[in-house]
């Protein structure tokens, strides 16, 4: 079993939609929890970090579920500038420090 | 501007011509990391480096050497380069910061093909 877990999409939404995303991971010592977005052949970058409590910024929503190992993420209002692959992102605390594992993504494509 | 750079950003190699990939960060990070990404498979961690002189093996080290003698410097070694290591190569640094979450901060990505 992967350590995290993503469905590779692709998504394809209308604009105006709203669309979620859902990630497991396996790792019960995961502490901190991420969603990259990352751009076609460019690099990753920090979207969002994802909290017990939930966190919202503008139209990006994140959740966690801890009993489940599973975090979420939800896009209301979905622009043409969404269309990206989000990446799921555990860090685990090692004795050689903390360590990220990425999910290999879910691309999403929104259309006119 | 805060930033992490790699060079080359592309090369196309052959088969055991030694090559390094530089990267470079400005930000005072201790930590530093080396990926590759293919398809289907994700970005899996090479090497990371928690400070000067401590580096330590990721997922799939083999085939790669790094070294760490600055702190804003970290480049990735292939010393007899193979097509299994044809990938898209991202380094990136971190704060050892709790509080800042660990977020990592990722170069623009070199993309190498081995023939």
């Amino acid at each position: 079993r992967k350590e995290v877990e993503q469905d590779p999409g692709p998504f394809n939404v209308p604009e105006g939609a709203t669309v979620a995303f859902n990630c497991t991971y396996s790792n019960s010592a995961s502490q901190s929890f991420f969603w990259y977005r990352q751009d076609c052949r460019k690099e990753p970058k920090l979207l969002m970090s994802v909290y017990s409590s939930g966190n919202e910024d503008g139209r990006f929503t994140a959740q966690l579920n801890r009993a489940s190992q599973y975090i979420s993420l939800l896009i209301r209002d979905s622009k043409l500038s969404d269309s990206a692959t989000y990446l799921c992102v555990v860090n685990i605390l090692t004795g050689g420090g903390n360590k990220l594992t990425f999910g290999t993504g879910t691309q999403l494509k929104v259309e006119l | 501007e805060a930033q992490v750079t790699q060079n080359p950003r592309y090369l196309i190699t052959v088969t055991g011509k030694k090559l390094t990939v530089t990267c470079s960060q400005n930000m005072n990070h201790e930590y530093m990391s080396w990926y590759r990404q293919d398809p289907g498979l994700g970005l899996r961690q090479i090497y990371y480096s928690m400070n000067v002189e401590v580096t330590d093996k990721g997922d799939v080290p083999e085939g790669y050497k790094v070294s760490r003698k600055e702190k804003r410097n970290f480049p990735l070694i292939l010393e007899s380069p193979s097509p299994n290591q044809t990938s898209l190569y991202f380094c990136a640094s971190s704060p050892r910061s709790r509080l800042a979450g660990y977020e990592q901060y990722f170069g623009p990505g070199t993309r190498l093909t081995v023939t």
